[in-house]
């Protein structure tokens, strides 16, 4: 079945510093990728998305490029905030019934120090 | 435009009680889907609907139900509560390519 695997947390940096976060997938077909913000006490917010290979999603700072030859989805900015902690899912959105039904990873907290 | 709203924001329950965990959305999304959130375990799906009066089971689907007779409305209930169902319950509502859109979720306690 499809399934999502994160790089484990807690991560901690400090601020301006880079970030990585690593995704990986097993998923038959073509799926679409996500991820996901979780900030304290709030519901998840799209980030960003790819729907096919080689595509980059980015968003405030954020990129990750679908790499179907790797299975992967890789979190990266450049240079983070402290407002930028929180905990970050990666997802994959399989196709069912006209729409599409996400697999989450587990969630990597990652925590920014001034 | 109030995106996914859910009532109520916070519940205990004690063993054996039932209750209706609320969901609406005014986006027009036919996909909309409920998940439980668990420490270290990510997000799990328990049910999702494509459309008014179209239901299946997610991943875990034991000792919930659900029924869509509004676009808008999407309730899950708690047949008889155990403390395995704590947790914390989001509503989503998704567009056909995929961008769900999450309400700020139910904290449940059961005792």
């Amino acid at each position: 079945g499809n399934s999502v695997t994160q790089m484990e947390g807690p991560v901690t940096l400090s601020e301006e510093a880079f970030l990585t976060i690593n995704c990986t997938y097993t998923a038959t077909g073509y799926p679409s990728l996500f991820w996901y913000v979780q900030y304290p006490g709030e519901g998840l917010q799209l980030l960003l998305k790819a729907t096919k290979a080689d595509d980059k999603g980015s968003n405030k700072g954020f990129e990750a490029t679908y790499r179907k030859e790797t299975t992967s989805f890789h979190l990266e900015k450049g240079s983070v905030q402290v407002s930028d902690s929180a905990v970050y899912f990666c997802a994959l959105g399989a196709h069912r019934q006209g729409a599409q039904k996400l697999v989450f990873g587990q969630g990597t907290r990652l925590t920014i120090n001034p | 435009n109030a995106g996914v709203t859910q009532t109520p924001k916070f519940q205990v329950l004690k063993t054996g009680q039932s209750m209706t965990l609320q969901c609406a959305q005014d986006m027009n999304h036919e996909y909309m889907s409920w998940y439980r959130q668990d420490p270290g375990m990510g997000l799990r799906l328990i049910h999702y609907s494509v459309g008014a009066g179209i239901t299946d089971q997610g991943e875990v689907p034991n000792g919930y139900n659900v029924s869509r007779s509004t676009t808008e409305d999407f309730p899950l209930r708690l047949l008889s509560a155990a403390p395995s169902q704590t947790s914390v319950y989001f509503c989503a509502s998704s567009t056909p390519t995929g961008e769900q859109y999450f309400g700020p979720g139910t904290r449940l306690t059961v005792t």
